[in-house]
Parts: structure tokens; sequence; C-alpha cells
């Protein structure tokens, strides 16, 4: 089955800086790359996704890069702000499973 | 605001007891899925249906019991539950186009469950 692989577990920046989290995945077949934010008190919240065709995608402070070939995809988050403070998953899905796969998850903290 | 909506927000109940967990979605999506979240743990997969069939049940206790009676609702039945049941229920939704695993899923804010 599918085997994901998240990094760093709690990342730890001050506002403004960048942050950056990586998702390995096992599934060659694996063709779809989200990234859910998760706030305290809430459900996950699909911030950014890419698939399989496309190599890099932004959507204003947040970016998603994908490396098929060396099967991971990594989240950017530039100038960071207190607000984004939260858990998040990478799920990549598609695959043999029939589902998403989550990671682990990430804590990031942004200190004021 | 989330799209999906589910109820109640919080639950306690003893071992003995049934209750029932409800999700909507009124975004026309034709998948629906149940997670089970521990503290600090990733949503772990409990059942999927597809055009209000289930299509996925991922080995979980018959003490858990799903039905989706028309394409907006959702509900999970739960009876003789486990002190280790206690978790964040999660109901998210999503587009059947090709395989749902490849698509945006939409979640609730979960209903947070307790059992004395």
């Amino acid at each position: 089955g599918e085997n994901v692989e998240q990094h760093p577990s709690t990342l730890s920046v001050q506002e403004g800086d960048s942050a950056v989290i990586k998702c390995t995945y096992s599934d060659s077949a694996s063709n779809y790359f989200p990234w859910y934010k998760q706030e305290l008190g809430k459900g996950p919240q699909l911030i950014i996704d890419i698939r399989s065709n496309v190599g890099e995608k932004k959507d204003q402070r947040i970016a998603v890069t994908l490396n098929k070939t060396a099967k991971h995809f990594s989240l950017h988050i530039t100038e960071t702000q207190p607000e984004d403070s939260a858990v998040y998953f990478c799920a990549p899905g598609g695959g043999s499973q029939g589902n998403l796969i989550f990671g682990k998850g990430t804590k990031l903290s942004v200190k004021p | 605001d989330t799209e999906v909506t589910q109820t109640p927000k919080h639950l306690v109940m003893g071992m003995t007891n049934k209750k029932s967990l409800k999700c909507e979605q009124h975004m026309g999506h034709r998948a629906m899925y149940w997670y089970k979240q521990k503290a600090k743990k990733p949503p772990e997969l409990m059942f999927v249906y597809s055009y209000e069939k289930l299509s996925i049940n991922e080995s979980v206790p018959s003490r858990f019991s799903p039905e989706c009676p028309n394409s907006s609702l959702l509900n999970l039945h739960l009876h003789a539950l486990q002190p280790e049941d206690s978790a964040l229920y999660l109901c998210a939704s999503s587009q059947v186009t090709g395989k749902s695993s490849n698509q945006p899923q939409h979640f609730g804010d979960g209903t947070r469950l307790s059992i004395l």
C-alpha cells in the first residue's frame, strides 16, 4: 500500500519568514497531491492541490511543487503570518488505494 | 464557515447509549466520507459512500453503522461504544469523476465524541 512520510513534524518560524513542508509517497500511480490545513477545533481545509501533469502551482503566498520522479511534493508558504499557525497534512491520492492517504501532519507555529 | 455541516458539535454518551451523528452538504457531491481523528493524529478513513451506496468499509467495528438516506445526508449510528472510541468524527464530501480518491474533499468541523 501507499507509504506517506511528511517532514518536519514541527516547524517554528518568525513572522515574515518562509516555511517549507515536504511529503514523500511510495505509490507511483498517485496522481493527485493536496495539502490540508487544520486549525484548532476545525476540520481540515484544502488550501492547495496539484495534479501529476503540473510541476508547480501558486496561490498568493502558498505554492505546491511536485517531483514525480522522486515521488515527493512540497508546500511553500512565504511571508508567514500568525494566522498560518496550524497543522498541515499532505494527502496523496489517485493511487492503488481507494482514498487519500494522509501524512502524519506538521505543526507550524508562526511567532509574531 | 464550511459547506459541510455536522451535528452535534459535541456529544457525551455512555457505553450503553445509542446516538447518531449527522452530516449534510448541498454542493451536489455524490461521494461522502466518515473519518475518525484522535488527538495529534491524521484523519483515519472509516467509510465511503458513492452514489448513496457503501463503497469502502475500512474494517470498522459493527458498533458503528453508517447510513446515506439521500445524496445530501450522511449519518453515523453509534451503539455500545467503548472509551477508546472517543475522538473527533469528521464528515467529508467530494465529486465523483473517475476516481473519488483524486478529487478535493471538503470537510466539516466534526463532532467531538466522548464515551464515558
